[in-house]
């Protein structure tokens, strides 16, 4: 059974960069074809999307986050994983990682990980 | 900027049908996809592609899309249904995910 598990720091300081890791297990990654996602819920906000990645390391960004968002994948871990430049209180959320329901890119997000909340505060 | 715009609440008697709608220009010209987020957990998809269900997701739940609304509707609603309800689709113009503002069922 697929399953997503989100792992990092639950704190980071203002203007630092936030690191956060999906591990995958019950599919491989790089045997897939698959988007894999990130996507953030501030609290008590609704879900913002952060990007996509695929097990080649194609990328693609929420052109609102673009210029702050680096998403990587390490096969032979399978993981992938998110990095956030210069944050703000404003990107205090919960994070979750996901995977869509249909191979390809732009479908729904149907198995998630539980979510980890990061706290921006110094 | 593409917004999907959904009611704030909806209330539902038990046994009644609750529609929940998700509005934007040409809106039925895109795939919509729905979430159920119930409190401290992560969204479960209900419905994708405007009208499929996962495996799991039970024939109450259904959706249609067309002209500038999609909406989800839960038929013979249940306690375990109060939940806040999030479209989606994918905007092909500003190349990125768009949710719903969501809406928040409360069975009473």
């Amino acid at each position: 059974q697929l399953h997503l598990q989100e792992s990092g720091p639950g704190l980071v300081r203002p203007s630092e960069t936030l690191s956060l890791t999906c591990t995958v297990s019950g599919d491989s990654i790089s045997g897939s074809t698959y988007y894999w996602g990130w996507i953030r819920q501030p609290p008590g906000k609704g879900l913002d999307w952060i990007g996509n990645i695929y097990y080649s390391g194609s990328t693609y960004y929420n052109p609102s986050l673009k210029s702050r968002v680096t998403m990587s994948v390490d096969t032979s871990k399978n993981q992938f994983s998110l990095r956030l430049s210069s944050v703000t209180a404003a990107d205090t959320a919960v994070y979750y990682c996901a995977r869509p329901i249909t191979p390809g890119r732009h479908n729904a997000f149907h198995v998630w990980g539980q979510g980890t909340l990061v706290a921006v505060s110094s | 900027s593409y917004v999907l715009t959904q009611p704030p609440s909806v209330s539902v008697a038990p046994g009644k049908t609750a529609r929940i709608t998700c509005g934007e220009n040409n809106i039925g010209t895109k795939s919509v996809h729905w979430y159920q987020q119930k409190p401290g957990q992560a969204p479960v998809l209900v419905i994708y592609y405007d009208t499929d269900r996962p495996s799991g997701i039970p024939e109450r739940f259904s959706g249609s899309n067309s002209g500038d609304t999609a909406t989800l509707t839960i038929s013979r609603v249940e306690a375990g249904d109060e939940a806040d309800y999030y479209c989606q689709v994918w905007d092909r113009s500003s190349e990125h995910y768009v949710f719903g503002t969501g809406t928040k069922v409360t069975v009473l």
